[in-house]
């Protein structure tokens, strides 16, 4: 069945910091690609999006592209701040279905 | 500010006691999910509900069942009660329709966290 791998945590980087959170899926079809964000005490805000391959979400300063051919969405920033400090997780939707299917989420502490 | 907000934020119950999850969506959202996060894991969907009938269900067993009502208020209602029932319970909103896309995306509340003793 479908689902989403996300590289472990915690993420502890430095102000400033360049940021990358890998995430791959497993997917029948061509699934759309989604980022949350969940701060301390909060649900999950949606960060960012990409529906097809090769599409470039972004939000925040935050990017991440749809890389079909390894099945990859992997988040970016170029210069973390400390209130970015959360749990970020990548999910997916698959065809006709009607869920969302997350990852196990990615905890970033930054570090002034 | 979500627009989806959720209600009590958090509650105590004892392993096989009853528990009721309420959830209020904006206007005109029609459709409404549920998904259960135990700690430190990523959501994991119960069910959803499309006007006022449910409208596909994860892997749980029928003691988590929901209603959906005409404001576009909702309940997620737990009968026998477990310890592994401890999680924090979101409720999600879409605008159009029971089908996710790129332009009908999930709006999360904050969430109920249940803890069972």
């Amino acid at each position: 069945g479908d689902s989403v791998t996300q590289m472990e945590g915690p993420v502890t980087l430095s102000e400033e910091a360049f940021l990358t959170i890998n995430c791959t899926y497993t997917a029948t079809g061509y699934p759309s690609l989604f980022w949350y964000v969940q701060y301390p005490g909060e649900g999950l805000q949606l960060l960012l999006k990409a529906t097809k391959a090769d599409d470039k979400g972004s939000n925040k300063g935050f990017e991440a592209t749809y890389r079909k051919e390894t099945t990859s969405f992997h988040l970016e920033k170029g210069s973390v701040q400390v209130s970015d400090s959360a749990v970020y997780f990548c999910a997916l939707h698959g065809g006709a279905t009607n869920k969302l299917i997350f990852g196990t989420g990615t905890l970033l502490a930054v570090q002034p | 500010e979500t627009g989806v907000t959720q209600s009590p934020t958090h509650l105590i119950k004892t392993r096989g006691q009853q528990v009721t999850l309420r959830c209020s969506s904006q206007s005109g959202h029609n459709t409404v999910s549920w998904y259960q996060q135990a700690l430190g894991q990523g959501p994991q969907f119960i069910f959803q509900y499309y006007r006022e009938e449910e409208n596909g269900r994860g892997n749980f067993p029928p003691r988590f069942s929901g209603l959906q009502f005409p404001n576009y208020s909702s309940e997620l209602n737990v009968n026998a009660l477990e310890l592994d029932d401890s999680a924090l319970y979101l409720c999600a909103s879409l605008s159009s329709g029971p089908i996710i896309s790129g332009a009908n995306v999930l709006t999360f509340g904050a969430g109920s966290r249940l803890t069972v003793l």
